[in-house]
């Protein structure tokens, strides 16, 4: 255990759903991220949250839209998915300085049917 | 030209040898490097990190760094079935007060009992 929990760690939605993934960090880090994992691609870097503000928001489509609450909380809402966003979407923290080790959550599998 | 790049492989060693990972990156100004290691349908574990040219030990792990060359490299010796994993580097370029991290595509290893 990394100190990052996400719920749900299997979804299987629907293109008309609109589900959430959930992120939790008890590392006292202050930020957090939101990557997506592809088969035969390399991770890709969605968002950037710096003590609850959004700092980068990598060209994502709109269809995913991520929530910050406060510096331990992160969720991605997900609606009108398409069948290719079906990938492997992983939660990860860090400290500011010096070095931003990010630590990363277990990941939620995520197939669009 | 990709900004982190490494050899998918798969690397085949026998148990007991020294598995060498090759990673080598674009952009000059990046400051903090990482290796993570991926098992199969989970998600990235951090396992070294480096910041300054020369090498870095821990246990049976050791990143080698060559800020000049932009080459950064992780060497695991007595290399064990368990080991076997793909191998993900990570470079940190300053981004306002978040460090964005890009990843290689990962080199997958194969320790052959």
């Amino acid at each position: 255990e990394t100190g990052v929990t996400q719920t749900p760690r299997h979804l299987v939605m629907g293109m008309t759903n609109k589900k959430s993934l959930k992120c939790e960090q008890h590392l006292g880090h202050n930020a957090m991220y939101w990557y997506k994992q592809s088969a035969k691609k390399p991770l890709e870097l969605m968002f950037v949250y710096n003590f609850k503000e959004q700092t980068e928001n990598n060209s994502v489509p709109s269809r995913f839209s991520p929530e910050c609450p406060n510096s331990s909380h992160l969720f991605l809402h997900l609606h009108t998915l398409q069948p290719e966003d079906s990938a492997l979407y992983l939660c990860a923290s860090s400290q500011l300085a010096p070095g931003y080790e990010q630590y990363f959550g277990p990941g939620t599998r995520l197939t669009v049917t | 030209q990709k900004e982190v790049e490494q050899n998918s492989g798969p690397l085949s060693v026998p148990e007991g040898a020294i598995a060498s990972l090759n990673c080598t990156y674009s952009d000059r100004v990046s400051q903090s490097f990482f290796w993570y290691r991926q098992y199969s349908g989970k998600s990235p574990e951090l396992i070294m990190s480096i910041y300054s040219n020369g090498d870095k030990e821990d246990g049976r792990f050791t990143a080698q760094l060559n800020k000049a060359s932009q080459y950064v490299s992780l060497l695991i010796r007595d290399s064990q079935p368990s080991d076997s994993a793909t191998y993900l580097c990570a470079v940190t370029q300053p981004f306002g007060n978040t460090g964005k991290l890009i990843f290689g595509q990962g080199t997958t290893l194969q320790v052959k009992p």
